[in-house]
């Protein structure tokens, strides 16, 4: 049972360049949550997806976008990365019942240069 | 967005010494969860609570949920070299809010 698997694990790029992380669950779980993760700021939401087929923008929304491409798939695309894009992206997920916790992936460490 | 107070940032302490967190909200929320980060991984989940009061343990921690629904405590009895890492609490009221992290170091 893998639970939350996000890929790639690590990335550079560069200013101005485009790129999607992707994750996937095997928990059957219908909601699903992007999360970026920097220092001093614990973990902040960037977009969530309650069900399949509905998308909801977090905390920090701006120069991102999402796709539940199904029930067990939630994509992140940055259209044109900048530096301060530079972080830690996780996703989670979890079951549909109010308030049940939710269950991280690895992460994916992204650098912007 | 919603601010949960953690504290303290970090802590050194001794092998064998027990650890006292917590975390504090100027909002009510339903559920109190906390969360071990290893480096290089994902929070893993420790303990949930889901009712006012609510005492749980896992093995040698314990959280609670504090009365009020503003705060919630997590206490690591007699610390070993694997505690190490950064503990998060999160509390949801339809969605849900993470603290900045307790960073642990234990000094065997």
């Amino acid at each position: 049972n893998a639970g939350v698997t996000q890929t790639p694990k690590f990335q550079v790029l560069k200013t101005g360049q485009s790129m999607t992380l992707q994750c996937a669950q095997d928990m059957n779980h219908n909601s699903m949550y992007w999360y970026r993760q920097d220092p001093g700021m614990g973990l902040r939401l960037i977009y969530y997806s309650a069900s399949e087929g509905t998308t909801d923008k977090g905390e920090v929304p701006n120069g991102y976008n999402v796709s539940r491409l199904n029930k067990r798939e939630f994509s992140l695309r940055l259209e044109s990365a900048a530096p301060s894009q530079t972080s830690v992206y996780f996703c989670a997920s979890r079951a549909l019942h109010s308030n049940q916790p939710q269950h991280f992936g690895d992460g994916t460490r992204l650098s912007i240069l | 967005g919603q601010q949960l107070n953690q504290s303290p940032q970090s802590m050194f302490i001794q092998e064998g010494e027990d650890v006292s967190m917590n975390c504090t909200s100027s909002s009510i929320f339903n559920t109190w969860l906390w969360y071990k980060q290893d480096p290089g991984e994902g929070p893993v989940l420790l303990i949930a609570l889901y009712k006012a009061g609510e005492l749980t343990s896992n093995g040698r921690l314990t959280a609670q949920f504090g009365i009020t629904r503003k705060d919630s405590f997590l206490n690591i009895s007699a610390s070993i070299p694997s505690d190490v890492g950064i503990y998060f609490c999160a509390g949801a009221h339809n969605q849900f809010y993470f603290g900045t992290g307790t960073s642990l170091t234990v000094i065997p």
